[in-house]
């Protein structure tokens, strides 16, 4: 039973626009959220995170919305460049153990 | 600073061989993971330290072991490998226990044929 699910394996966004990476998850326990970012070959780095008292969270170019209500988090980049084209993790904690539960990813394709 | 590292980053074992995959970070983190990731799958925990001498169980811990001698080191050992057992290996410390950022090693890619 996957508690974080990152729905979309996949998505291409021309270069400049927004890309929009989507979350959600099935445990009311989460109450803190993070998104990983991954380049083949290396180990995912930490890129913003949020708690669950907020709904907003923004880092430059990268903001992170929380609805608690629908139990759904994204990650926007603004404007997107090929430098972010990686593989994205949702993560969240606060369930059994306060270990982290990983989302599958998504792989971001940014376009020149 | 090296952060995490992992070795080896590649390795090939037959059926019911034994290998160790090793991580150490020099951080001075208390906390240290091991996770797989098998292919479009989060990553999921096998096991964790928090601290020397202090191990415990993740999600997916059967065929595996671990040790945590010291700070610095946190060992992955398998015993009679499996094919189940092919995937990519993260090694990751924190400073605080799994709440916040982890730092994740390059990875090891393992394959059992």
């Amino acid at each position: 039973d996957q508690q974080v699910k990152q729905n979309s394996p996949s998505l291409s966004v021309q270069e400049g626009r927004i890309s929009i990476l989507n979350c959600d998850y099935t445990n009311s326990m989460f109450d803190y959220f993070l998104w990983y970012k991954k380049y083949p070959a290396e180990g995912p780095t930490f890129l913003i995170s949020i708690s669950s008292i907020k709904d907003k969270n923004e880092d430059g170019r990268f903001t992170v919305f929380l609805n608690k209500s629908a139990k759904h988090l994204s990650l926007h980049i603004v404007p997107s460049q090929p430098g972010d084209s990686a593989v994205y993790f949702c993560a969240a904690n606060g369930g059994a153990g306060n270990m982290l539960t990983f989302g599958g990813g998504t792989r971001l394709m940014v376009k020149p | 600073n090296a952060g995490v590292t992992q070795t080896p980053k590649f390795r090939i074992l037959k059926i019911g061989q034994s290998m160790t995959l090793q991580c150490t970070q020099d951080m001075n983190h208390n906390y240290m993971y091991w996770y797989r990731q098998d292919p479009g799958m989060g990553l999921k925990l096998i096991y964790y330290s928090v601290g020397a001498g202090i191990t415990d169980k993740g999600e997916v811990p059967n065929g595996y072991n671990v040790s945590r001698s010291t700070t610095e080191d946190f060992p992955l050992r398998l015993e009679l490998a499996a094919p189940s057992q092919t995937s990519v290996y993260f090694c990751a410390s924190s400073p605080r226990l799994a709440a916040y950022e982890q730092y994740f090693g390059p990875g090891t890619r393992l394959t059992v044929t």
